[in-house]
């Protein structure tokens, strides 16, 4: 079974600073891709990005990038030049891809709750 | 933009009660997920469905919860009885198709605004 673990319940910084939100996953599958969903107050719950596994190079959405490290199973994202939108809860999420089975169920950590201070 | 439909969005119930959750995909999607979310922890699949067919409902506690996807299309989560555990947001999502191997498009979820379930 899959374990997705983010070991920052809640973090803070100021508008217009650099975060690193972290994630570690655990799995013995080779084919999988990985996600972050921001999920703001009271709104559903949004792609930010996504990478796939057998991808090196780390994927980029505007001010949202991932640090991977396949080895290390590690998936940390970086907000740059972060705004007040971006409050909201983060979670990181892995996707199992399976031949004969297709993709299977997104597999979340617990989240980590960004603040944007003005 | 397409989005999928979850009704109602908040419901308050006793325990042992029945209770209904109704979730509309994106129009062409035929993969649906139901989640559950307890508050302070991320979602849990409880059930998904590949067109009228479940795909996964190894996670649905099947002596009380309950799930439909007659016609391929809506879906119903029902709960008989509620309990006070059974408390959280649930969540549908959608995705295209899960077989498509050459897009990842295809696989990408889409998320309802979720039911948010007290019981009491």
């Amino acid at each position: 079974a899959q374990t997705v673990t983010q070991s920052q319940p809640e973090m803070s910084v100021q508008e217009a600073e650099t975060v690193t939100l972290s994630c570690t996953y655990d799995t013995s599958e080779n084919n999988y891709y990985l996600f972050w969903y921001k999920q703001p107050p009271s709104r559903q719950m949004i792609l930010v990005i996504r990478q796939e596994a057998y991808k090196q190079q780390n994927a980029t959405e505007n001010r949202f990038s991932v640090n991977f490290q396949k080895a290390a199973k590690s998936f940390s994202l970086k907000i740059s030049d972060s705004q007040l939108g971006d409050t909201a809860m983060y979670f990181c999420a892995f996707m199992k891809l399976s031949v004969g089975q297709g993709a299977q169920k997104l597999v979340f950590g617990q989240g980590t709750r960004l603040t944007i201070n003005p | 933009e397409a989005e999928v439909a979850q009704s109602p969005r908040y419901k308050i119930t006793e325990k042992s009660q029945a209770v209904a959750f109704w979730c509309d995909p994106i129009s062409g999607h035929a993969t649906l997920y139901w989640y559950r979310q307890i508050l302070g922890q991320g979602p849990e699949l409880l059930v998904q469905f590949q067109d009228e067919s479940v795909v996964d409902d190894s996670q649905l506690p099947k002596d009380r919860f309950s799930a439909e996807r007659l016609k391929g299309v809506d879906s119903t989560l029902k709960i008989q009885p509620a309990e006070l555990g059974d408390s959280a947001m649930y969540l549908c999502a959608s995705s295209l198709y899960i077989y498509d191997w050459a897009s990842l498009n295809s696989y990408e979820q889409y998320f309802g605004p979720g039911t948010r379930l007290t019981v009491t």
